[in-house]
Parts: C-alpha cells; sequence; structure tokens
C-alpha cells in the first residue's frame, strides 16, 4: 500500500511569512494526526482528526496555526505567520482505529524560520 | 496526564553486539499500549515493536524484543545482532485505552543509537 505521502519536504520561510504543509494519508485510514518535531525532543501532537471533524486541538496555537482535512482524506496545516520558535519537522501520521496498532508515519516537512 | 522518559540521550554499540534502550512511563491506567519507534536520517518514524500491557508476555519482532515491567512502569527496548542499519533515534511512546481525545502516542525525548562496525 502506498504510504503517507506529505510535501513539501523543505521549507525555509522569514518570521512573519506563512507557510502551508500537505499531507495524503493512507487509502482508508479514518484518523490523521500532525506532530511538530522540534531538534532534540520527541514529536508533540499538534491536532488529531477523525475523518474531517477535530478530537483534539488543544495543543495547538491557534492564534497562528490552523488546520483542516476537507473530505476526510487530505489535510493542510498552515502557519500564519511564522516565528522563529516554529522552526520544526511537521509529521502526518494516519492509523486505522484511532491508533491502538499504532501510526503510520510520513517523511516530515523540515521547516526552518530565519 | 501521561509522561513518558528516556533518560539516555545517546548509546554506542558494537555491530553484532546487543544492546538494551532504557524507557519508564508515568500512567494511573491499568490498560494502555506501548510502542517504540525508529527514526533514520530520512526522519520517517517506522514502527519497531508494540506491547499491550494486558499481555504479561514480552514482544518480539525478529532482532528486537521488549522487557516490559508493569509494575516498575519500565519498558525497554533490546536489539540483538546489531547491525549498522540500527543506526536511528528511537522513540519510546505511550497510548491510552481511551478513544477520542486520549488516544493520542505521547513520545519521550528519544535517544540516539551509534552502531560502530
Amino acid at each position: 500500500e502506498a504510504g503517507v505521502a506529505q510535501s513539501p519536504r523543505y521549507k525555509i520561510i522569514e518570521k512573519r511569512q506563512s507557510v502551508a504543509f500537505w499531507c495524503n494519508p493512507i487509502s482508508g485510514h479514518a484518523t490523521l494526526y500532525w506532530y511538530q518535531q522540534i531538534l532534540g525532543q520527541g514529536p508533540k501532537l499538534l491536532i488529531q482528526f477523525q475523518n474531517n471533524g477535530v478530537v483534539d486541538d488543544s495543543q495547538l496555537p491557534k492564534d497562528r496555526f490552523s488546520a483542516e482535512r476537507l473530505k476526510g482524506v487530505d489535510s493542510t496545516l498552515k502557519i500564519q505567520p511564522a516565528k522563529l520558535e516554529d522552526s520544526a519537522v511537521y509529521l502526518c501520521a494516519s492509523s486505522l482505529d484511532m491508533g491502538s496498532y499504532g501510526y503510520t508515519f510520513g517523511s516530515g516537512t523540515r521547516l526552518t524560520v530565519v | 496526564a501521561q509522561t513518558v522518559t528516556q533518560s539516555q540521550p545517546e548509546m554506542s554499540v558494537q555491530e553484532a553486539e546487543t544492546v538494551t534502550l532504557s524507557c519508564t512511563y508515568d500512567t494511573s491506567e491499568s490498560d494502555y499500549y506501548l510502542f517504540w519507534y525508529k527514526q533514520p536520517p530520512s526522519r520517517q518514524m517506522i514502527l519497531v515493536i508494540r506491547q499491550e500491557a494486558y499481555k504479561q508476555q514480552n514482544a518480539t519482532e525478529n532482532r528486537f524484543s521488549v522487557n516490559f515491567q508493569k509494575a516498575a512502569k519500565s519498558f525497554s527496548l533490546k536489539i540483538s545482532d546489531s547491525q549498522l542499519g540500527d543506526a536511528a533515534m528511537y522513540f519510546c511512546a505511550y497510548r491510552s485505552p481511551s478513544t477520542g481525545a486520549n488516544s493520542k502516542l505521547t513520545f519521550g525525548k528519544g535517544i540516539t543509537l551509534s552502531v560502530r562496525p
């Protein structure tokens, strides 16, 4: 089966600019996750979708971050305006059953804010 | 809230030798899931092994096995016959048995494993 697709792979922007990341989960996976991984740390959940509804966005900085999952398939994560501390790898993952058997991750987008 | 602790930032092992990576966690739940993920330089997180807390038998996947000590809240990963391709960051993760907002994976900080030829 095809894996979780993410794009772009790398992105460099200046602070206060906006940026968007795209994720296409594995076909049939109802649950989709966006994680932020700062260098030297473990991934931290930003938002979790079940189909096209939000299950958990408690750690999403809503003043600058937004995410959507239209039609319960693809998802986009946006940052506007970006700050230096947003420099990180943004990982998308999906699962069949809310993750009791683990998630399948994409290769992530490395964001550098200068 | 559950926490996952990986106190060793780095470890090194000689090729063909065995290495054990440590992980502890804190939870008040009696049933849950534990995972080890591998993250090579390609950045893609790869599931290595999974353990269900209600199962006393330690999980094994080829050269990878765990030592699950439920009372001690310890979940270590043993890699036997280490290979150069095992070099990566390894993350321990916890998942509540709940559905909904409490079903997320919570990760530790990770450990960098290097393999010496």
